[in-house]
């Protein structure tokens, strides 16, 4: 079944490390989609890209690096840098082109302690 | 101002009864729109896309008003499994780039 997927669900990491977050699709879609998801709030766009070896920062991508070498694949990182990476991460993805909606991944929680 | 604003909520109903709520968007150019569903602890998922005309699937009615920039859902005979967080999405085409609303809470008691 075609998908996208998100690993781990679960990710522990000590303050001033970076992290990269795992984000792949089988869906053959152009555009993917970053976005971090804090308690009570809405989801918040870091990073998005409409094809390979493109990409442009969301609202909050200080602190976060990706990168689109493939299209199905599109890592983020979490650099020491983000000072609160503490979050629920969402990868998606659309088709890129006319009216389609997202299909999410599943997830990945990230604490840093 | 917030590209996409709704209700936090929570709407607290009790079961078989109808909560309407709506979403306001800033971005005249938006053109596609839809209602997310997501549980506690989940991935956001497709409710429904809204359609121009307004669209109804069983229970549930999505509206566009593009005069006043705000979208509507509205669920009738609610179910205890209607719970959850309905997040709203708008798309510019432009730059396909998504916004969200933070969220409207339901929560159906029996």
């Amino acid at each position: 079944d075609g998908g996208i997927t998100q690993s781990p669900k679960y990710l522990f990491r000590k303050e001033g490390q970076n992290v990269t977050l795992s984000c792949e699709q089988n869906l053959n879609h152009d555009a993917m989609y970053w976005y971090r998801q804090d308690p009570g709030q809405g989801l918040r766009l870091i990073y998005y890209s409409q094809i390979v070896n493109d990409f442009q920062k969301g609202d909050i991508a200080e602190g976060y690096s990706v990168s689109r070498e493939k299209k199905e694949s599109f890592p983020l990182t979490v650099t020491s840098a983000q000072k609160n990476p503490t979050a629920f991460y969402l990868c998606a993805s659309t088709p890129g082109q006319g009216y389609s909606p997202l299909h999410f991944g599943n997830g990945t929680r990230l604490t840093v302690t | 101002r917030k590209e996409v604003e709704q209700d936090p909520g929570p709407f607290n109903v009790p079961e078989g009864a109808t909560v309407a709520f709506n979403c306001t968007y800033s971005n005249s150019a938006s053109q596609s729109f839809f209602w997310y569903r997501q549980d506690c602890r989940k991935e956001p998922k497709l409710l429904m896309s809204v359609y121009s005309s307004g669209n109804e699937d069983g229970r549930f009615t999505a509206q566009l008003n593009r005069a006043s920039q705000y979208i509507s859902l509205l669920i009738r005979d609610s179910k205890l499994s209607d719970s959850a967080t309905y997040l709203c999405v708008v798309l510019d085409l432009n730059d396909y780039k998504l916004s969200f609303g933070a969220g409207t809470t339901v929560t159906v008691r029996a």
